[in-house]
Formats: C-alpha cells, structure tokens, sequence
C-alpha cells in the first residue's frame, strides 16, 4: 500500500457529462500529481499541484481542471466526457515541490469508462 | 522531441532465471532515472532508482545500471519469480517552462512462466 487513496476505484458515465475524481497524498507529502494511462497512450502526466499551487502542466485538456485543497487532498475535474477520454486516472504524490529529483508514490487509480 | 523508450514490448522467462529489460533515453541531460513496476489493476510502484553520477545500483534481487555514453538504462532482476510479472516502466524528468514532469516509457510486459 503506497498511502495514496484515490476514490472513487470505478466511474462509468456517458458522453458529455462531469466526473470529478479524489486523491488523498501520502501522510506528510505536499505534492500531487495526475497522470492519464490509456492503452495507446501509455502513462501521461497532466498536472501537478503543490501545497495548494499549481506547479507544473502537462498535456493536460482544457475540459480537464484540477485543484488541491487546504488539507491537501485533490480533485481532478472532467468535463464534455469524449469516448476516449475512458481510461487510468492515477493521482502520485511526493513530498517537494517538483525539483526534478523525487520518487513519486502511486494510488491505485480510477477506471474511467465512458460509454 | 525527446522521450524514453523500450527496447522490447514482451519478455517471457523462466522461473529462476535472471531478467534484464532495457530501456533507452534521449535527453542527455536528463540525471535521475526511476523504474516503476505495474501489476495488473494496481498503480506504478517504485522499484528503484539512479542518478546520473552512478553507473550501477543494487537493491533486493534487482540492479539498475546507466550507461550515459549510449544512454542505455537496463534493469536486472535475479532469480525472476512468478511474482515479478508485471509491466515494468522506466522513468525521466523532462523539464520545460511549465515546470518539471516525470516522463514514462511505453513500458515492458514481464511474464514468468514455471
């Protein structure tokens, strides 16, 4: 157990609606990053938040928003839901801002269908 | 632009053979190398790690090496169990003005037959 919860373990949904999903970091970690892991795709980082900011973007949608709270847990918010936006959605966690050089500890994602 | 990438998609081996599955990258200035190991339903988990000032790296039953000449990262596990059948994804931090971003590779299928 890497003490990252993500929540909830399964979404499905429809085309066009509004998903948020939630990621509690590890005890004591600052950062919270969100990746995307699609068959095709692989693992893509979207975005990462640190202590309540926005630290460091990645192909991220603009109909993808996400935020980090004063307790530090985050939510990443999907909209307009496509057909291949189905996929992983795993939250990581670490305790620095992002300097470049730190383990990232994983949840054990989201499975988003969209149908 | 740059990436990391893996030599092979799928590698089957023996129970109590050793394993070594390669990984190339292309940003030479990249100076921090991770390989994460994903079972099936789970999140990435950490297995070990490198920095660029280190040309090997043990940990339990698995040893990490870089070679920066040909920037080659390998990961060796010994005496593979049926347990370590997982994906295995090598990682590297890519740095743009948005800030800096752990960047995975497609990622290797170890399968561990009896």
């Amino acid at each position: 157990d890497s003490g990252v919860t993500q929540t909830p373990k399964h979404l499905i949904t429809a085309t066009g609606q509004r998903v948020t999903l939630r990621c509690s970091p590890r005890s004591g970690d600052l950062s919270v990053y969100w990746y995307q892991q699609s068959l095709d795709q692989g693992l893509q980082f979207l975005i990462q938040y640190y202590n309540g900011e926005e630290r460091a973007k990645g192909n991220i949608l603009e109909r993808f928003s996400a935020q980090q709270f004063p307790d530090l847990h985050s939510e990443l918010n999907l909209s307009s839901l496509e057909l291949g936006d189905s996929a992983l959605y795993f939250c990581a966690s670490s305790p620095s801002p992002g300097t470049g050089n730190e383990k990232l500890f994983f949840g054990s994602g989201t499975q988003l269908s969209v149908l | 632009g740059e990436s990391v990438g893996l030599h092979l998609p799928t590698l089957s081996v023996q129970e109590g053979d050793n394993s070594i599955i390669n990984c190339a990258y292309s940003n030479s200035a990249s100076d921090y190398f991770i390989w994460y190991k994903q079972e099936s339903g789970k999140g990435p988990q950490f297995i070990i790690d490198i920095r660029s000032n280190m040309d090997k790296r043990q940990g339990q039953r698995v040893t990490v090496l870089l070679n920066k000449t040909v920037k080659h990262l390998s990961l060796q596990i010994a005496a593979t169990q049926p347990g370590d059948s997982a994906v295995y994804f090598c990682a590297e931090y890519q740095i743009s003005n948005s800030g800096y971003a752990l960047n995975f590779g497609k990622g290797t299928s170890l399968l561990v037959t009896p």
